[in-house]
C-alpha cells in the first residue's frame, strides 16, 4: 500500500496570509490526525477526523481548522498566519483502534 | 508541563555502545508507542506496547512497558550510525488523542 502523502512538502507564506495543506491517508484508513511540530513545543495534536467528522481537537486557536472528505482525504487550513505558525505540519492516518502512520510532513515557513 | 517526559534530551555515543532512553508520566496509558524520526521526515512507528510489563524486541532494540503502564524504556544494543534520529514516545489514553513526549535526540558516531 502507498503511504500517507502530504502536499505541498514545503511552503513559504507571509504574515496575515492563509494556507491550506493536504493529506491523503493510506488506503482503507478512515482516521486522519494533524500535528504541529516545532523545536520548542515538540509534536502537538491539532485535530482528528473520522468519517468526515471531527472527533478530537487540541488546544489551538480557531485560526486552525480542518475538514475531511468522503474519500478520507483531509485538509487543514490556517488563517491570518503568524510567525509562530512556522512549523512542520504532520498528518497521520489510522484504522480506528490501530496504530497511526505519519506522512513526511509539510514544512511551513511564515515570514 | 509535559504529560510525557523523555530522558535524556540529547545523547551522543560511539558506534557499538549500548544505551537506554526513558519515557515517563504520572498518567496511565492504554498503549504506548515509540517512533524514530529523521530530519525533514515524519515519525516512523517502531513498536506499540499495550500490556503492563510487556517487553518487545525489534532486532537490537528492546522496548519495555512499565507494570503500571505509566512509563517505558527503549534499550539499543551495539548502536550503529543508522540508529541516529529523534526517538519519540506517544501515549494513548482511552478515547482520547495521542500525547507525545519531547523526544530524545540520539547521535551515533562512527
Amino acid at each position: 500500500k502507498a503511504g500517507v502523502t502530504q502536499t505541498p512538502r514545503y511552503l513559504i507564506k507571509t504574515r496575515g496570509q492563509q494556507v491550506t495543506l493536504s493529506c491523503s491517508p493510506i488506503s482503507g484508513h478512515r482516521s486522519v490526525s494533524w500535528y504541529q511540530q516545532t523545536p520548542g513545543q515538540g509534536l502537538q495534536f491539532l485535530f482528528e477526523y473520522f468519517s468526515e467528522t471531527q472527533r478530537n481537537k487540541g488546544n489551538f486557536p480557531g485560526r486552525f481548522s480542518g475538514r475531511q472528505f468522503s474519500n478520507s482525504r483531509s485538509e487543514m487550513n490556517v488563517s491570518t498566519l503568524e510567525l509562530g505558525d512556522s512549523a512542520l505540519y504532520l498528518c497521520a492516518s489510522a484504522e480506528i483502534g490501530h496504530e497511526q502512520y505519519f506522512g513526511p510532513g509539510t514544512r511551513l515557513t511564515v515570514t | 508541563t509535559q504529560l510525557l517526559e523523555q530522558s535524556p534530551q540529547f545523547l551522543s555515543i560511539q558506534e557499538g555502545e549500548n544505551l537506554t532512553v526513558y519515557c515517563n508520566s504520572s498518567s496511565v496509558f492504554s498503549s504506548l508507542q515509540w517512533y524514530r524520526q529523521e530530519p525533514g521526515e515524519g515519525p516512523v512507528l517502531l513498536v506499540t506496547v499495550v500490556t503492563g510489563g510487556e517487553v518487545k524486541k525489534l532486532k537490537r532494540l528492546t522496548f519495555q512497558f512499565g507494570d503500571a503502564r505509566k512509563d517505558s524504556s527503549l534499550h539499543i544494543t551495539a548502536a550503529q550510525p543508522g540508529d541516529t534520529g529523534l526517538y519519540l514516545c506517544a501515549g494513548e489514553r482511552d478515547g482520547q488523542n495521542f500525547v507525545f513526549g519531547p523526544g530524545t535526540r540520539l547521535s551515533v558516531l562512527p
